[in-house]
Order: structure tokens, then sequence, then C-alpha cells
């Protein structure tokens, strides 16, 4: 049962350009969702969060949309960058700490 | 601030027998949580101990078995190896009970089992 699920196992953008990687759930009792950006060989590192009772949030060139009619979430990078290459994972939390992440997205930005 | 550690970096290791993986937690930070990440798949969470008691538990067998230390770092014991418990073992700290919902990961330790 795949409670948090990322579409999409790759995208391509050209540099300057706007990045948007999507991630759908399926648990309306989730009440954080948030973003980890991988390399190869290093843990994954946080990103953007954004609480349930939210719609947007913005960090920089990153944005986080929450659509929980929809039960999805967008992320937002512009412009993009080629150091922003990488494995995008979104996650849920569920109740008491506990992470659900989604399958993850490899992002590749081309200069 | 130290961020989070895991040792070793990788290690291989022959079907049935036992491991230890350890995680030092980023100073501050009072929850570790335990997550394997098979190839081309998401982290799957282990288990979480906060205050030395494991406190929440994924779909795993209980050879999988975990400790917290009063210094609040961790370690996750694998009885009776598998094929397929290869994979990837994060560990991730955080700060409970102050309204955040973050969790820091480390580099994670690579286990082969032949």
């Amino acid at each position: 049962d795949q409670q948090v699920k990322q579409n999409s196992p790759s995208l391509s953008v050209q540099e300057g350009r706007i990045s948007i990687l999507n991630c759908d759930y399926t648990n309306s009792m989730f009440d954080y969702f948030l973003w980890y950006k991988k390399y190869p060989a290093e843990g994954p590192t946080f990103l953007i969060s954004i609480s349930s009772i939210k719609d947007k949030n913005e960090d920089g060139r990153f944005t986080v949309f929450l659509n929980k009619s929809a039960k999805h979430l967008s992320l937002h990078i512009v412009p993009s960058q080629p150091g922003d290459s990488a494995v995008y994972f979104c996650a849920a939390e569920n109740q008491g700490g506990k992470l659900i992440f989604g399958q993850g997205t490899e992002l590749s930005v081309k200069p | 601030e130290t961020g989070v550690t895991q040792s070793p970096t990788r290690l291989i290791k022959t079907r049935g027998q036992q491991v230890t993986l350890r995680c030092s937690s980023q100073s501050g930070h009072n929850t570790v949580s335990w997550y394997q990440q098979a190839l081309g798949q998401g982290p799957q969470f282990i288990f979480q101990y906060y205050r030395e008691e494991e406190n929440g538990r994924g779909n795993f067998p209980p050879r999988f078995s975990g400790l917290q230390f009063p210094n609040y770092s961790s370690e996750l014991n694998v009885n009776a190896l598998e094929l397929d418990d290869s994979a990837l073992y994060l560990c991730a700290s955080s700060m409970r009970g102050q309204g955040s919902y973050e969790q820091y990961f480390g580099p994670g330790t690579r286990l082969t089992v032949t």
C-alpha cells in the first residue's frame, strides 16, 4: 500500500527554467509534508516542508504547494541550476514522527 | 553544530550473520529514527527511539532491533541476515516536542549480504 507516490521517475529541465516535481498521497490524516534532496553516496538533505493547514511555503528558489482536496503536493524550483540535479523525495509525516517516503524523482538540469 | 554521523560507511556480511550499525544524532536532538532504502526506492521506516525507548515501528520483523543511549546516539541490530537485507541504512535525528517535524539524515551505511 503506497501511501505516498511520485509517479515520475525522472525529469529533465534546462538551466534557468522551472522544475516542477509532483507527489500524491492517499491518507488525509497526514499533517506535515517534506521534500528531501539526495545525491549519490549521501543521505537525504532536508529542503522544505509544509504544514497541512497551509497551501504554500516558499524558501528562496524553492516553493512547495499543497492541494488537500486533490491530495497532491508539488515542489517548484526556479530558476533551476545544474547543482539541483539529484533525486528528490517527498515525504509525509504520520502522527508520531514516522516519515513515509515516495519512490523519488531524479531531476537532471542541463546547462 | 555537528551533523548526524553513521558508522561504518559500508560493510559486507554473510547470510545468517548479525550486524550492528551505529548513529550519532545531531547535537541538540533527542530522537533517532532508522530507515532502510532499497535500490530505486524511497526510505522505509524501521523504528524510532525517544528517551531510550522504542517509539513506533514500521513493518519490519523482530530480528531488527535497536537501542538509544543516554547521549541520544543509537544502534540498529539485525540478526539472521537475509539477502533482502542488502540496502542503505539511514539514521535520522530530530527534536521531538519542539513543534518541528524535520528529520536530518546521516550519510547512511551500505550493507551487502552475500
